[in-house]
């Protein structure tokens, strides 16, 4: 699986968008792109994934560029309750489905 | 999401007793995991299950083993257990579709179980 690359910490404003960017400059074509996230103590929860084509649901939208080597994570209005660790992972498809968490970004939300 | 336990949520015990941790599921997800998450590593694969007494290694499997006799338990064993493996234990647990290009299962995981080896 590709390796990703995330800043270690960022801070956004509650009520304001935070983008939180990943490269994966050796991603494959059969890669695809997953966020997951991690709020202090718990385990991970899912957010979005995708392959070429920008996605969204109700949690966060996700950004791929063209050439798929870095994408960014948005949550449209940060709250508190998104303080969390943030894991940008890429994944082959098929096999055993297992996940390369990498030490991923620190979101501090911020009043 | 998937319903997983994890039991002990947090045990402290001494260096070279056995110990076994267990993860239980309710939505009949063939796949299975087990993860230790240190600081500055993130999570790391320990073992992972693809059915019933089916299992393979991940990437720090040394040490551990594991078990899968029934689809909704996964039993991550500590033979003799070290300081080096006091850690948070997390199970994962996946309901595979076809593998191929369509193939994009998601992972839920469990509460997690704090390891404490004196």
């Amino acid at each position: 699986d590709a390796k990703t690359t995330q800043p270690p910490s960022m801070d956004c404003a509650e009520g304001r968008a935070a983008n939180l960017p990943c490269n994966h400059s050796t991603i494959s074509g059969n890669e695809y792109v997953y966020w997951y996230r991690q709020i202090h103590s718990q385990g991970p929860q899912y957010i979005i994934h995708g392959l070429k084509n920008n996605e969204t649901n109700e949690m966060a939208s996700l950004i791929i560029t063209e050439d798929r080597k870095s994408s960014t994570l948005i949550l449209p209005h940060a709250t508190l309750r998104d303080t969390a660790v943030y894991y940008c992972i890429v994944r082959a498809t098929g096999g055993g489905n297992k996940l390369t968490f990498g030490t991923g970004t620190q979101l501090k939300v911020e009043l | 999401d998937a319903g997983i336990t994890q039991s002990p949520r947090h045990k402290v015990t001494e260096t070279g007793t056995p110990v076994t941790l267990r993860c239980h599921q309710t939505e009949n997800h063939r796949y299975m995991y087990w993860y230790r998450q240190d600081p500055g590593h993130g999570l790391r694969l320990i073992h992972y299950s693809y059915g019933v007494k089916d299992t393979d290694k991940g990437e720090v499997s040394d040490g551990y083993s594991v078990s899968r006799s029934k689809t909704e338990d996964f039993l991550l064993t500590l033979e003799s257990a070290t300081s080096s493996q006091t850690s948070v234990y997390f199970c994962a647990t996946s309901r595979l579709g076809l593998a191929g290009a369509s193939s994009t299962d998601t992972q839920y995981f469990g509460p997690g179980t704090r390891l404490t080896v004196l």
